[in-house]
């Protein structure tokens, strides 16, 4: 039972364009959202997250949006660089509990 | 070092045997998880320590796997009677407390190869 889902396995873009990520879930307790970068051979490193009570967080190039009605969040980041080229994990968790649900990832690619 | 360290990085280990594998949480972090990654697969919870509270064991996959916080720090993960099913990345995390608002932080994580 698969309750954080995201169904692009990658994404290649364009340096300079807009890198769009997506993520569905299931669970309607779930109320905090994060996603998390990782580099091959590295732990993943937490990039941005969003509470239901929003439906906008911006940090820097990085921006997420939830459609609760939808149970959707997607990432954006612009403009993309190099550097950015990683696989993206969408979390999610529960109010009262600490453990994350994480969808299988988005490896995405910056292409020059 | 200021991150999440875990040891060993990598481990090769016969079907059948036990291993034990450490994490050594930022220092001050209250919070400590266990995750492990399948190959293609995303990080799948396996059990959360808060202080000196009763560990969330939920996610443990089997009663071969268990863990134990020593002094509200350094964890160790022990796998018994390795299957080769058990064959993934288990990643450490830590946070300052229990608050959601604290992102966990993780370790690069030691890859576990089951023959």
């Amino acid at each position: 039972d698969q309750q954080v889902k995201q169904n692009s396995p990658s994404l290649s873009v364009q340096e300079g364009r807009i890198s769009i990520l997506n993520c569905d879930y299931t669970n309607s307790m779930f109320d905090y959202f994060l996603w998390y970068k990782k580099y091959p051979a590295e732990g993943p490193t937490f990039l941005i997250s969003i509470s239901s009570i929003k439906d906008k967080n911006e940090d820097g190039r990085f921006t997420v949006f939830l459609n609760k009605s939808a149970k959707h969040l997607s990432l954006h980041i612009v403009p993309s660089q190099p550097g950015d080229s990683a696989v993206y994990f969408c979390a999610a968790s529960e109010e009262g509990a600490q453990k994350l649900v994480f969808g299988q990832g988005t490896r995405l690619t910056i292409n020059p | 070092g200021a991150g999440v360290s875990q040891s060993p990085s990598n481990k090769v280990t016969e079907k059948g045997k036990d291993v034990e594998l450490r994490c050594d949480p930022i220092s001050g972090h209250t919070a400590l998880y266990w995750y492990r990654q399948s190959l293609g697969q995303g990080l799948e919870f396996l059990i959360y320590f808060q202080g000196n509270s009763a560990p969330d064991k939920s996610g443990l996959p089997s009663d071969r796997f268990s863990a134990e916080r020593t002094g509200g720090s350094v964890s160790t993960l022990t796998i018994q009677r390795t299957q080769q099913e058990d064959s993934a990345v288990y990643l450490c995390a830590s946070s300052p407390g229990a608050g959601r608002g604290q992102p966990q932080h993780f370790g690069d994580g030691t890859r576990l190869s089951i023959l």
